[in-house]
């Protein structure tokens, strides 16, 4: 079936910083989302993406959907505390069932 | 909008006993409800989807008379883990998906359930 790589896995950075982050899947996919997820929560949907070469912002966020349709990338600007948390990306294939597939997740911890 | 609940976010229940879940869409009329658990420090896994009015569709590996899915309407479907056992013990999650006409529609997840079965 279709999978999606996640990486990095988990990232330790410094409150200021950038963070960047990316899926790549063994086959094309339709739509790809970014999710966050807080400890003990479901997933908060941050970024949909429809088109490739899409470039979209929500505040600090932004995420690409790759040319090829086999890759997306979330990149948040300026890292503040409350940006801890797990995100995952998920691809949407409209042909193949509209299910999502989920990447593996990156933890992201920020120290102030 | 878009806001998904769940109901209990976590219940303890004795080994051999059922236990139901219900997942409400608040604002929103959800066609489709899916259902995921998530194991610590992994990525969700889709166990089942349900259309309103139909059979759920269980994946791989999910035992259908184990894990009964009942969406009986537009806003509320409920998973029962019938006869649990320590290792059901998870964090489960359901969502939905808005059946806004014409527009993209995008899942959206609940608050999630933590089921301990001792």
């Amino acid at each position: 079936g279709q999978q999606l790589n996640q990486s990095p896995q988990s990232m330790f950075i410094q409150e200021g910083e950038d963070v960047s982050m990316n899926c790549t899947s063994s086959s094309i996919f339709n739509t790809w989302l970014w999710y966050k997820q807080e400890p003990g929560e479901g997933p908060v949907l941050l970024i949909a993406l429809y088109k490739a070469g899409e470039l979209t912002s929500n505040g600090r966020l932004t995420a690409q959907f790759g040319i090829t349709r086999k890759d997306s990338f979330l990149n948040i600007s300026a890292s503040i505390p409350s940006d801890v948390g797990i995100y995952f990306c998920a691809g949407r294939n409209n042909n193949a069932g509209n299910m999502l597939t989920f990447g593996g997740g990156t933890r992201l911890m920020v120290k102030p | 909008g878009a806001v998904v609940s769940q109901h209990p976010s976590r219940v303890i229940c004795k080994s051999g006993t059922s236990v139901k879940i219900e997942c409400r869409s608040l604002d929103f009329q959800a066609t489709t409800m899916f259902w995921y658990r998530q194991f610590p420090k992994q990525s969700l896994m889709l166990m089942a989807t349900s259309n309103e009015g139909s059979k759920a569709t269980y994946e791989q590996g999910v035992e259908k008379d184990k894990f009964l899915i009942n969406h009986a309407s537009l806003t509320l479907s409920t998973l029962t883990v019938t006869s649990a056992h320590p290792e059901d013990s998870s964090f489960y999650i359901c969502s939905a998906r808005d059946r806004t006409g014409g527009a993209p529609y995008e899942q959206y997840f609940g608050p999630g359930t933590r089921l301990t079965v001792t």
